[in-house]
């Protein structure tokens, strides 16, 4: 069993929806959780960053993480055709960690 | 500011042979890191160097090795090429430094796809 689990779609939606992308994971130990965007053929590139249990929200990105229940969750709001690309989640045991552990990434497509 | 830049972009190497790749972090940055990407296993952690000591190391065999230098540039070897080698390499910066500091932002760059055969 991999130590994060994340669904690698595909997922295909209009645009204007509401997406939701999701990990679990079964290190207890971990306490950051990341969130990063993968264009084809690109490096991922940081979207969201959290600490701990709790909600961020940064634009049309919400991050929520449950630590209680070992899941991390990323909702995109009226998605948008850029949007599309995969998203990988990542977590680490201490701030700042370059060892991060990632799930399998999901790929998104947005349709006009 | 230039971001983080991993060459080689794409090669072909064959079974048996080694390839090095190189990257050169953000200026100022002294942590780097390395992962294999593949369809398979996804992002997987090679190794972190840190003022040119590696600092942590994932669990890939010895034929995968790394160094820093002084200007924090960073190179990765594989040795004795295989098949399951072909994967996109990427390399990620950091500030480093201690744990606690916040805003501790890691850039990955490009990658380095390499493909052998």
């Amino acid at each position: 069993q991999k130590e994060v689990e994340q669904d690698p779609g595909p997922l295909s939606v209009p645009e204007g929806a509401i997406v939701s992308l999701n990990c679990t994971y079964s290190n207890s130990a971990f306490q950051y959780f990341m969130w990063y965007r993968q264009y084809s053929r690109k490096g991922p590139e940081l979207l969201m960053y959290t600490y701990s249990s709790g909600n961020k929200e940064d634009g049309r990105f919400t991050a929520q993480v449950d630590k209680s229940s070992k899941y991390i969750s990323l909702f995109i709001r009226d998605s948008q055709p850029s949007d599309s690309a995969t998203y990988l989640c990542a977590m680490s045991l201490i701030q700042g960690a370059q060892k991060l552990v990632f799930g399998q990434g999901t790929r998104l497509t947005i349709n006009p | 500011k230039a971001g983080v830049t991993q060459t080689p972009r794409y090669l072909i190497k064959t079974r048996g042979q080694q390839v090095t790749l190189s990257c050169s972090p953000i200026s100022g940055h002294r942590s780097v890191s390395w992962y294999q990407q593949t369809p398979g296993q996804g992002l997987q952690f090679l190794f972190e160097y840190f003022s040119e000591t590696q600092r942590n190391k994932g669990n890939f065999p010895g034929r995968f090795s790394g160094r820093q230098f002084s200007n924090s540039r960073s190179e990765m070897n594989v040795s004795t090429l295989e098949l399951g080698d072909s994967a996109l390499y990427l390399c990620a910066s950091s500030l480093g430094g201690t744990a606690a500091r916040s805003g501790n932002t890691i850039y990955f760059g490009e990658g380095s796809w390499l493909t052998v055969v």
